[in-house]
C-alpha cells in the first residue's frame, strides 16, 4: 500500500513565523502535490513538483515556497505566516493519474 | 487554473434515496477524476473516465462523462450511511496535476 504522511496533524504558530510542513511517501512516486482546503472552496493546488529539486508554481502559489531535495519528500514552507493561511493542507503524490493523499495538517495562525 | 465547478454543494439525503452530484467545466476536458473524503479523512481516488459518454459502476455508484466532456456526473443508488462524506470532481493535466472541483457534502440521515 502506498503511504504518505505528514509531519503533524495539528499545528499552531503565531504570525509572522516561519512554518515547515514535511510531506513523505514510500512508493518512490515522481510527483508530489501541496493542497490547501478551505470550505466551500475544495482543495487548491499551491505548488507541485515532478523531480527532485523541481518545481512548478499550482493555482495559490503565493506566500508559500516549497523544497524537494531527495525524491521521497516534499516540504511546505510558510516564510511568514498569516492568519489568512489558516487552513487544511494536504499532500499528495502520484506515479500515474492516480493521487494518493497524506492524513493532512491542519494549521492554525494566531 | 480553472476550477471545475460542482453542484450542489450539500446534499442531506434520507437513507436508501438516490443521490447525484454534478460536475460541469466551461472547457473540453480529457479526463474526469472522482474522489470520495469521509469527514476527518483525506480524499481518495474513485475512479478516471477518459471517453466520451462512458459510463462506469462501482456497486451503487455509477459514474458518467458528457458527451460533450464538458460534465460529469456520479449517482449512487440507495444510499447508505456509509457513503456519508465529501465527493470531489476532479481533471488530471501535464506531470498529472490535478484541478478539483469544489465539492459536494452528502449527509445521509438514518
Amino acid at each position: 500500500d502506498v503511504k504518505v504522511t505528514q509531519s503533524s496533524r495539528y499545528l499552531v504558530k503565531r504570525t509572522g513565523e516561519k512554518v515547515f510542513l514535511e510531506c513523505v511517501q514510500d512508493m518512490d512516486h515522481e510527483n508530489m502535490f501541496w493542497y490547501r482546503q478551505d470550505p466551500g472552496l475544495g482543495l487548491r493546488l499551491i505548488y507541485f513538483s515532478y523531480d527532485v529539486k523541481m518545481k512548478e508554481k499550482g493555482d495559490i502559489p503565493e506566500g508559500y515556497s516549497v523544497s524537494r531535495e531527495k525524491k521521497e519528500r516534499f516540504s511546505l514552507i510558510l516564510e511568514s505566516a498569516s492568519t489568512n493561511q489558516t487552513s487544511m493542507y494536504l499532500c499528495a503524490s502520484s506515479l500515474g493519474y492516480e493521487q494518493f493523499f497524506g492524513p493532512g495538517t491542519r494549521l492554525t495562525v494566531l | 487554473g480553472q476550477q471545475v465547478m460542482q453542484i450542489p454543494q450539500y446534499q442531506h439525503v434520507q437513507e436508501g434515496e438516490d443521490f447525484t452530484t454534478y460536475c460541469n467545466s466551461s472547457t473540453t476536458l480529457s479526463n474526469i477524476q472522482w474522489y470520495k473524503q469521509r469527514p476527518g479523512g483525506h480524499p481518495v481516488f474513485l475512479i478516471q473516465l477518459v471517453k466520451s459518454g462512458e459510463v462506469k459502476k462501482q456497486k451503487r455508484l455509477t459514474f458518467q462523462f458528457g458527451e460533450a466532456k464538458k460534465n460529469s456526473s456520479l449517482h449512487i443508488t440507495a444510499t447508505q450511511t456509509t457513503d456519508v462524506g465529501t465527493y470531489f470532481c476532479a481533471r488530471s493535466g501535464g506531470y498529472q496535476k490535478v484541478t478539483f472541483g469544489t465539492g459536494t457534502k452528502l449527509q445521509v440521515i438514518p
